[in-house]
């Protein structure tokens, strides 16, 4: 089965200040998705950026850009210029590919500081 | 447009007392699930709906029950809850392969 390691539980960050969340993953795959998702205290689950396996460019999304490094199984997210909107649950995913669902990491709570 | 529907937003429960969580989406898409999220655990999947007509166990199905009512519903039922099933309960959607999910703003349950 799939796996997905988040291995910081809480990170912090200055406002603008440039951040990075870590994330690893376990799979026999060539060909499958990435994802990261922002959980503000609403509790609302917003996509940040998607990455497929097949594409060797690293995806970004204005101040959001991921490091893709396939051979590595990694996948991490950085976040330039932070905010205090960037305060928030980060969820890294794992989709297979297929009509399969999502697998997700535990998380990692970052907070900003003013 | 209304996207994911889960209803409703809170609840308590008794132990051994049953309910059924709703879920809508509006968007026609194939794929539905249901994920909890606790403490320290992440999203883990608990049942899923890949087209109308089918389910599948997903990680966590132990005391959980599904019905794809239709292509628009989702529903999950628990017959007799536990203290162990309070958790926040998450309905996602999603129309095709290539395509991102959409998450309900979910229901947060307590079981007493």
């Amino acid at each position: 089965a799939q796996t997905v390691t988040q291995s910081q539980p809480e990170m912090s960050v200055q406002e603008a200040e440039t951040v990075t969340l870590s994330c690893t993953y376990d799979t026999s795959e060539s060909d499958y998705y990435l994802f990261w998702y922002k959980q503000p205290p609403s509790r609302q689950m917003i996509l940040v950026i998607r990455q497929e396996a097949y594409k060797q460019q690293n995806a970004t999304e204005n101040r959001f850009s991921v490091n893709f490094q396939k051979a590595a199984k990694s996948f991490s997210l950085k976040i330039s210029d932070s905010q205090l909107g960037d305060a928030a649950m980060y969820f890294c995913a794992y989709r297979a590919p297929g009509n399969t669902p999502l697998v997700f990491g535990k998380g990692t709570r970052l907070s900003v500081i003013a | 447009n209304a996207g994911v529907t889960q209803t409703p937003k809170f609840q308590v429960l008794k132990t051994g007392q049953s309910m059924t969580l709703q879920c809508a989406q509006d968007m026609n898409h194939n794929s539905m699930y249901w994920y909890r999220q606790d403490p320290g655990m992440g999203l883990r999947l608990i049942y899923y709906s890949a087209s109308e007509g089918t389910t599948d166990k997903g990680e966590v199905p132990n005391g959980y029950n599904v019905s794809r009512l239709n292509k628009r519903e989702f529903s999950l039922r628990l017959e007799s809850a536990a203290p162990s099933q309070t958790s926040v309960y998450f309905c996602a959607s999603r129309r095709g392969e290539e395509a991102e999910a959409f998450f309900g703003q979910g229901t947060r349950l307590t079981v007493v």
